[in-house]
């Protein structure tokens, strides 16, 4: 069975500062996705990651997949205020149509 | 253009009765799924329909869940009789295989109260 598990789950930074969360999952994908939540709100996509070696960036944010160590991070490079909410890093599996999901790591980010 | 729509936003029953969701996916998406998110945790799949076919309903507790999706737009989610265990937020997302690489988007969602 899939497992996908992120660490730190909670995680507080000071506003500038640099910080990566990871992802791991337990069975071959090539593709994985990073969504933002922020409380009462839905899910919003931030990256689809499609090969090994992957990187995306967005603003403060940048995520690479490594598939061979099944692996992929998500870097915050001198955090704001405005990007504290929950993260979840999603990965497909039954042939590409479902996703499972990490149990979202909780960022706040204090002045 | 638009995106998932979810409906009611909010929802508030007594135990053992019965409730229902409604969502309307992005045009053109032929794919739907119903997700369930507790509090703290990441949403957890019910059930996924390509069309009108449910092609993954192996989450669901088929005892007091049921779903439909006529004519493979719009779908509900209904349970009954609703427990206590119930209440948590139920999650519409949808897609487009054919739209490259499957990226799902989601809806507002439905946050259920049972008391």
């Amino acid at each position: 069975e899939l497992k996908v598990e992120q660490n730190p789950l909670f995680l507080s930074m000071q506003e500038g500062k640099n910080y990566t969360i990871y992802c791991n999952y337990s069975t071959t994908s090539d593709r994985l996705y990073w969504y933002r939540q922020d409380p009462g709100k839905s899910l919003e996509s931030l990256f689809v990651l499609l090969s090994n070696g992957a990187v995306k960036q967005e603003g403060r944010l940048m995520a690479s997949l490594d598939t061979k160590a099944r692996l992929s991070t998500l870097h915050i490079t001198a955090a704001v205020h405005d990007l504290s909410a929950t993260y979840f890093c999603a990965v497909p599996y039954y042939n590409n149509n479902d996703m499972r999901f990490g149990a979202g790591t909780r960022l706040t980010v204090k002045p | 253009e638009a995106g998932v729509v979810q409906s009611p936003r909010y929802k508030i029953i007594e135990k053992k009765q019965p409730v229902a969701f409604w969502c309307n996916p992005i045009s053109g998406h032929n794919t739907l799924y119903w997700y369930l998110q507790n509090l703290g945790q990441g949403p957890e799949l019910l059930i996924r329909y390509e069309n009108e076919e449910a092609v993954d309903d192996s989450q669901l507790p088929k005892d007091r869940f049921s779903a439909e999706r006529l004519k493979g737009v719009d779908s509900t989610l209904k349970i009954q009789p609703a427990e206590l265990g119930d209440s948590a937020v139920y999650l519409c997302a949808s897609s487009n295989a054919a739209w490259g690489y499957n990226e799902q988007f989601f809806g507002p969602g439905t946050r259920l109260t049972v008391l």
